[in-house]
C-alpha cells in the first residue's frame, strides 16, 4: 500500500493569487496525478506528473493554469495559478501502485474568494 | 467519458447486502473492472477489480458477466460506515496508468 499525504488539506485564497498544493508519497511510484473535483461533481483528471519532465495535461488543463512539478519518485506539487471562483474545488493527488491500484490523498479544499 | 453506467442512488439496510450494479457494455476486451469508493470528505479508496473471473476480497464480491458487459458489486453485510460513492471504471492497466477515469457514481446511502 501507500499513504499519500497531501498540504494544505484546505485554504481560502484571494482571486489573482496562486496556491502551491504539495503531495508527497510514502514509497517510491511511477505514476503520480492530479485530479479536480468540483462541488457535487465527479473526479476529473488534470494531468500525469511525470518525474523529470514535463506533465502530461488532459483536455481542457494547460500548464500555465496548472503548473505541476514532479522533482523525484515521491513527491509532486501542483500549483493553482491566477485563481478565480470558479477554481473553488477539491484538488487530489494520486499514485499508482503495484500496477493494480490508485492510491489517493485526502485532498485540497480549495475556497477563492 | 466515462465507458460506465451507474444508477445515481441506492439504499441499503444496515446488514443486508448491498448489490452495486454497472453496465460497460463497450468494454474491450483486455480492459479491467475497477471498483473504487469515495466517503464524505475523503479521497477514494480502491475496493476490488477484475477482468473475467469473479473475485473476492476482504472487503467485497465483484461479479462479472460472462460477456462481461456488466458487473455486480457486492458488499455482503453493509454497515453504517459503507455510506459512500461507489465508482465503477474500465482501466487497460492496473490501478490506472494513464488515470483514472470516473463517471458519476452511485451514492449508496446504509440506512439503520
Amino acid at each position: 500500500s501507500a499513504v499519500i499525504s497531501q498540504k494544505p488539506s484546505r485554504d481560502i485564497c484571494q482571486r489573482g493569487t496562486s496556491l502551491t498544493i504539495q503531495c508527497q508519497v510514502d514509497s517510491q511510484v511511477t505514476m503520480m496525478f492530479w485530479y479536480r473535483q468540483q462541488p457535487g461533481q465527479s473526479l476529473t483528471l488534470i494531468a500525469t506528473a511525470n518525474q523529470g519532465s514535463e506533465a502530461t495535461y488532459e483536455s481542457g488543463f494547460v500548464i500555465d493554469k496548472f503548473p505541476i512539478s514532479r522533482p523525484n519518485l515521491t513527491f509532486s506539487t501542483l500549483t493553482v495559478s491566477n485563481m478565480s471562483p470558479e477554481d473553488s474545488s477539491i484538488y487530489l493527488c494520486s499514485a499508482e501502485v503495484r500496477g493494480t491500484e490508485a492510491f489517493f490523498g485526502q485532498g485540497t479544499r480549495l475556497t477563492v474568494v | 467519458d466515462a465507458k460506465t453506467t451507474q444508477p445515481p442512488s441506492m439504499d441499503c439496510a444496515e446488514g443486508r447486502a448491498a448489490n452495486l450494479p454497472c453496465n460497460h457494455s463497450t468494454i474491450s476486451g483486455n480492459e479491467y473492472v475497477y471498483w473504487y469508493r469515495q466517503i464524505h470528505s475523503q479521497g477514494p479508496q480502491y475496493i476490488i477489480h477484475g477482468l473475467k473471473n469473479n473475485e473476492t476480497n476482504e472487503m467485497a464480491s465483484l461479479i462479472i458477466t460472462e460477456d462481461r458487459k456488466s458487473s455486480t458489486l457486492i458488499l455482503p453485510h453493509a454497515t453504517l460506515r459503507d455510506t459512500a460513492v461507489y465508482y465503477c471504471i474500465v482501466s487497460l492497466s492496473g490501478g490506472g496508468a494513464d488515470g483514472l477515469t470516473f463517471g458519476k457514481g452511485t451514492h449508496l446511502i446504509i440506512q439503520p
